[in-house]
């Protein structure tokens, strides 16, 4: 099986632009998170969707939002870029049913904020 | 979730066992131990979990004590390849979709 995809792997952007990152989950997974990876806080949860549904959500600002779409696809996004939110943003993704089932992480994208 | 202690780092020679520990004093009885670890500039990734008996797959064992408050991860015959930050994460079973909560791990260097 292929494992989660991420999209793009590098993006560079300026202060004040918008970015979107794609997430493509494991065949058979619906639930998709998202987690934030700075030096500083280390990782901390974004959102979860599934069912195209957010489930919950991290303590982050409303400039971070997400989808997911029916195939369990997800985008994350987020406005008015900030120095600080430089950073890798992870995607992982989990079968739903299975109570103890672990995450599947991708190998992230990494946006630079200049 | 409970919350977990680990070393900040740890040495270990190529091909001997590297034994991480973690500290879950207060775990409860619905909660599992996960172990993952994340090489540079890759996405964490899953090892091993368990309850209360002692796991163990193709990658890993995870030994865990009988009161529960503390387990190691044993990877038995380490390679450079094992360099990364391991993290020990407990969490309810039935969470839905309660999150991960990520410690600061433990940087393990596997030395040639």
């Amino acid at each position: 099986k292929a494992g989660v995809t991420q999209t793009p792997r590098y993006l560079i952007k300026t202060r004040g632009q918008q970015v979107t990152l794609s997430c493509s989950p494991i065949s058979g997974h619906r639930s998709v998170s998202w987690y934030q990876q700075t030096p500083g806080q280390g990782l901390q949860f974004l959102f979860e969707y599934f069912s195209e549904t957010q489930r919950n959500k991290g303590n982050f600002p409303g400039r971070f939002s997400g989808r997911q779409f029916s195939n369990s696809r997800s985008e994350m996004n987020v406005s008015t870029l900030e120095l600080g939110d430089s950073a890798l943003y992870l995607c992982a993704s989990r079968p739903l049913g299975a109570i103890d089932s672990p995450l599947h992480f991708g190998n992230g994208t990494r946006l630079t904020v200049t | 979730d409970a919350k977990t202690t680990q070393p900040p780092s740890m040495d270990c020679a190529e091909g001997r066992a590297a034994n991480l520990p973690c500290n879950h004093s207060t775990i409860s009885g619905n909660e599992y131990v996960y172990w993952y670890r994340q090489i540079h500039s890759q996405g964490p990734q899953y090892i091993i979990h368990g309850l209360k008996n002692n796991e163990t797959n193709e990658m890993a064992s995870l030994i865990i004590t009988e009161d529960r408050k503390s387990s190691t991860l044993i990877l038995p015959h380490a390679t450079l390849r094992d360099t990364a930050v391991y993290y020990c994460i407990v969490r309810a079973k039935n969470s839905g979709n309660t999150p991960l909560v990520f410690g600061k791990g433990t940087r393990l260097s596997v030395i040639a």
